[in-house]
């Protein structure tokens, strides 16, 4: 169980496209979702945490514009980097959490994205 | 501010010797802790979940211990497989949201047959 999908897994494009990525949780409904970007051989920095129908909550430092979530359902939640530069090239990860114990319940993560951008 | 540290920053260990990696946390007032294994360029794989201060928990040869400033988790006789980043998080029971971690740095383990 608690089983969460994040696509792409892989995303090579040039600079100034706009990339989206989609994470569902597959067996379970997810109150909240998480967006975390990963740095070589650091910890996850997390970067916005969304509930479902509300706004999401960004951390500070990180640009609203520039990554757009979407939480429009109980198991979808999406991030769109918007005119994606080199430096936004990173391994983003997802996570969701849900189900009965509420806020107790541990985050469940999906495999992450590479994001390359040229 | 909430933190939390592990120790060792990484770990290398014959297949079949037993160790302990260590995560030091500083919350104002503990929710939960949780641990994490993550492979390379995957998400990171829910282990265990710690909830109050003398509770254990064990999965294979895993076992995860908590005190009030850390917790621990025990490998017996690992095997190349075991080979992974521990992470550690903490979720305090006051913040903003009440929805948080607070992730350690990991360890990198790594089990040589």
């Amino acid at each position: 169980g608690a089983v969460v999908s994040q696509h792409p897994s892989r995303v090579i494009c040039k600079s100034g496209t706009s990339v989206k990525i989609e994470c569902r949780s597959l067996d379970f409904q997810a109150t909240t979702m998480f967006w975390y970007r990963q740095f070589p051989k650091q910890s996850l920095m997390l970067m916005a945490t969304s509930n479902e129908g509300s706004k999401a909550t960004y951390e500070q430092g990180v640009e609203k514009d520039k990554f757009l979530i979407n939480h429009a359902s109980l198991t979808l939640s999406t991030l769109t980097v918007t005119s994606a530069h080199p430096e936004d090239s990173s391994f983003y990860i997802c996570s969701a959490r849900g189900g009965l114990g509420g806020d107790y319940q541990p985050q469940h993560f999906g495999d992450g994205t590479r994001l390359s951008i040229l | 501010e909430d933190q939390v540290t592990q120790s060792p920053e990484a770990l290398r260990l014959q297949e079949g010797e037993s160790s302990s990696l260590n995560c030091s946390y500083t919350v104002s007032g503990l929710r939960g802790l949780f641990w994490y294994r993550q492979d390379p360029g995957k998400g990171p794989e829910f282990l265990f979940t710690l909830y109050s201060a003398g509770e254990e928990k064990e999965k294979e040869r895993l076992k995860a211990t908590l005190t009030k400033k850390e917790s621990f988790l025990h490998i017996t006789a690992p095997k190349p497989e075991d080979s992974a980043t521990y992470l550690c998080a903490v979720q305090a029971s006051v913040d903003n949201y009440g929805q948080n971690f607070v992730f350690g740095p990991g360890t990198r383990l790594s089990v040589l047959p």
